[in-house]
């Protein structure tokens, strides 16, 4: 599975849109792009996931590049409850596959 | 909603002690798993199942057992504890992945189990 590089922490004003962008350079045409998030002490949350074309849902969005080499989920309006670590996670689905969380994004919103 | 519940948010147990921890599904996945968390070693998978009574080794699973009784219901068991075993343990279920379909894992909210 393609290893993905994220930045350590970000910061963002509550109402804005927070953009977290993740480097997948070594994805190959079957791998899914993934998101997760892991509030302090909670389970990891699912969030979205796309293989080529961008999605939405109630939670994020998700933009693809086209050479699929890099990724941007936004959340478009944040609130403080989305304070938490962000994972990308590149892999393909198959079953057993594992998912590796690497460092992830710690977002910081604030008022 | 994916719904996925672990027994108990936090633990305290001493050494030696038998230990059972439980996770419940509600969307008839075929597979769950078992994950521990610990500072600076991300998620390290315990056991996993594709099916009731079925069960596979993960990464790290001495010290640990598990049952699969139900499709529902996945349990893991520490059969005498020790103080490395202090860890958040987390749950997860999903449905089988393959061509065109994705194996996303849905998570419990943890255990946070600690060890005298």
């Amino acid at each position: 599975d393609a290893k993905t590089t994220q930045p350590p922490s970000m910061d963002c004003a509550e109402g804005r849109a927070a953009n977290l962008p993740c480097n997948h350079s070594t994805i190959s045409g079957n791998e899914y792009v993934y998101w997760y998030r892991q509030i302090h002490s909670q389970g990891p949350q699912y969030i979205i996931h796309g293989l080529k074309n961008n999605e939405t849902n109630e939670m994020a969005s998700l933009i693809i590049t086209e050479d699929r080499k890099s990724s941007t989920l936004i959340l478009p309006h944040a609130t403080l409850r989305d304070t938490a670590v962000y994972y990308c996670i590149v892999r393909r689905s198959y079953n057993f596959n594992k998912f590796y969380f690497g460092s992830g994004t710690k977002l910081n919103v604030k008022p | 909603d994916v719904k996925v519940t672990q027994s108990s948010r936090y633990l305290v147990k001493r050494t030696g002690e038998k230990v059972f921890l439980e996770c419940v599904q509600d969307m008839d996945h075929e597979n769950m798993f078992w994950y521990r968390q610990d500072p600076g070693l991300g998620l390290r998978l315990i056991y996993f199942s594709y099916d009731v009574k079925m069960k596979e080794k993960g990464d790290i699973p001495e010290g640990y057992s598990v049952s699969r009784e139900k499709k529902e219901r996945f349990s893991l068991i520490l059969e005498s504890a020790s103080t490395n075993q202090t860890s958040m343990y987390l749950c997860a279920s999903s449905t089988i992945g393959g061509a065109g379909v994705t194996d996303t894992q849905y998570f419990g909210p943890g255990t946070r189990l600690t060890v005298l």
